[in-house]
């Protein structure tokens, strides 16, 4: 198995409180990802990261701020909790985006904002 | 219409069942992944292809690159492959997945 964990696994949050996920690789992959999953939605990127410091915006960004100081670790921030950020949480790595390497996903982050 | 389409979304069958799950994408790929994900569980990676056809012990992965099609086919199918089925697709000028929505499997014995 790809050495990737996610932590913590599962939150309660109350609305407005910050609060961050953390991804952490052992594989030495560039890229590593953030992911939603909703009933009747697949997958959302929510954003991703290419290298140490270098982050993009994917399709559900909004209200996700999040910070690659080192290449084993991606946190995902949610600076002002709300009920709409209840949701299943994924982190993904790959070696290469382009190259089309095989992703290898967290166990996920059940999190829930009363 | 979203860009990648999976059918069925449901699926029950008996146990020793042949399955098929199809997926249809609507862009141009670089390769096409297969993912499984049992209730409650992570995402588990299955396949990921670009041409033809693989294998893996009783899962079998086609794709049809012309015709923007792939079938994931479980034979002798079992209970424990109960779970959802979830096709994704890379395009070859993005870093990013682009997701179908599930196809869920329930195999009952």
């Amino acid at each position: 198995d790809a050495g990737i964990t996610q932590s913590p696994r599962h939150k309660v949050t109350e609305t407005g409180t910050p609060v961050t996920l953390r991804c952490h690789q052992t594989e030495n992959h560039r890229y590593m990802y953030w992911y939603r999953q909703d009933p009747g939605h697949g997958l959302r990127l929510i954003h991703y990261s290419y290298g140490v410091k270098d982050t993009d915006k994917g399709e559900v960004s909004d209200g996700y701020s999040v910070s690659r100081s080192k290449t084993e670790d991606f946190l995902l921030t949610l600076e002002s909790a709300t009920s709409s950020q209840t949701s299943v949480y994924f982190c993904a790595i790959s070696e290469g985006g382009r190259r089309n390497t095989e992703a290898f996903f967290g166990q996920g982050t059940r999190l829930t904002v009363v | 219409k979203n860009e990648v389409e999976q059918s069925p979304q449901n699926l029950t069958a008996q146990e020793g069942e042949f399955i098929t799950i199809n997926c249809s994408y609507s862009v141009g790929i670089s390769a096409l992944h297969w993912l499984q994900q049992h209730p409650g569980g992570g995402i588990v990676s299955l396949f990921m292809l670009s041409s033809g056809k693989k294998k893996h012990g009783r899962l079998i992965a086609t794709i049809n690159i012309q015709e923007k099609h792939s079938s994931l086919h479980i034979t002798a199918s079992h209970p424990r492959d109960s779970a959802v089925y979830i096709c994704a697709v890379g395009g070859w000028n993005t870093d990013k997945l682009i997701f179908g929505t599930g196809t869920r499997l329930q195999v009952f014995p």
